[in-house]
């Protein structure tokens, strides 16, 4: 198993260009995640999904969007990249077991390599 | 939303010394707490964790606790080598949530020769 890809592994965009950052894994894990890693802030969640066709909002989701078409893929787009934006970015996934109560126990992150963005 | 703090940010110890890294959550539902190591470059790996029903977990030369009551755990490193030298984050799951984990903004941890 290949585990969490992510390309490109590194970017330069200038202001205002758009870009895609393609995510993948196959260890068909239903959780997959998009961090973003700043120097003193740890990681901060952008965008989830708990599924294909599945979708929500982390902490830090403005100027960013996702989608989840299949279990594998989880791309994040960049729709009007901004200085603010430059950064180390990391998809992860993870597998669900059954929680208490009916609910739902989410496990380890298995995290990709990261792509690092310079937006100028 | 879960609030995850974490001490210290930097952290020197002399090899074979031990390296002690607290963090507090702020959600008293969060029920599961994982630590991240990440070396230069690479990307975050799990080390260990423990879940709300246990108050301590041991791995070989690493440790974590968990007190529920105060809402803070901890990770310990004994006998600490060179290749300890990384930074580690903490995390906390808030229990049923589907949003996963909030982590703490790390220590970096420098072990001396």
């Amino acid at each position: 198993n290949a585990g969490v890809t992510q390309t490109p592994k590194f970017q330069v965009l200038k202001t205002g260009q758009s870009m895609t950052l393609q995510c993948a894994q196959d260890m068909n894990h239903e959780y997959m995640s998009w961090y973003r890693q700043d120097p003193g802030m740890g990681l901060r969640l952008i965008h989830y999904s708990v599924g294909a066709g599945i979708t929500d909002q982390g902490e830090v989701p403005n100027g960013y969007n996702v989608s989840r078409s299949t279990t594998e893929d989880f791309p994040l787009r960049l729709l009007s990249a901004a200085p603010s934006q430059t950064s180390v970015y990391f998809c992860a996934s993870s597998y669900r077991t059954p929680g208490l109560a009916g609910g739902s126990s989410y496990n380890e992150q298995f995290f990709g390599p990261g792509t690092r963005l310079t937006v100028l | 939303g879960e609030n995850v703090e974490q001490h210290p940010s930097t952290l020197s110890v002399q090899e074979g010394d031990s390296a002690v890294i607290k963090c507090t959550y702020s959600d008293s539902a969060s029920n599961y707490f994982p630590w991240y190591k990440q070396e230069l470059g690479k990307r975050p790996q799990l080390i260990i964790d423990i879940r709300s029903n246990v108050g301590e977990k041991k791995d070989q030369r690493i440790a974590v606790t968990l007190n529920k009551t105060a809402k803070h755990f901890s990770l310990h490193i004994t006998e600490t080598q060179p290749e300890d030298s990384a930074v580690y984050f903490c995390a906390a799951s808030i229990a049923g949530s589907a949003r996963q984990l909030t982590f703490g903004s790390g220590t970096q941890l420098t072990v001396l020769p």
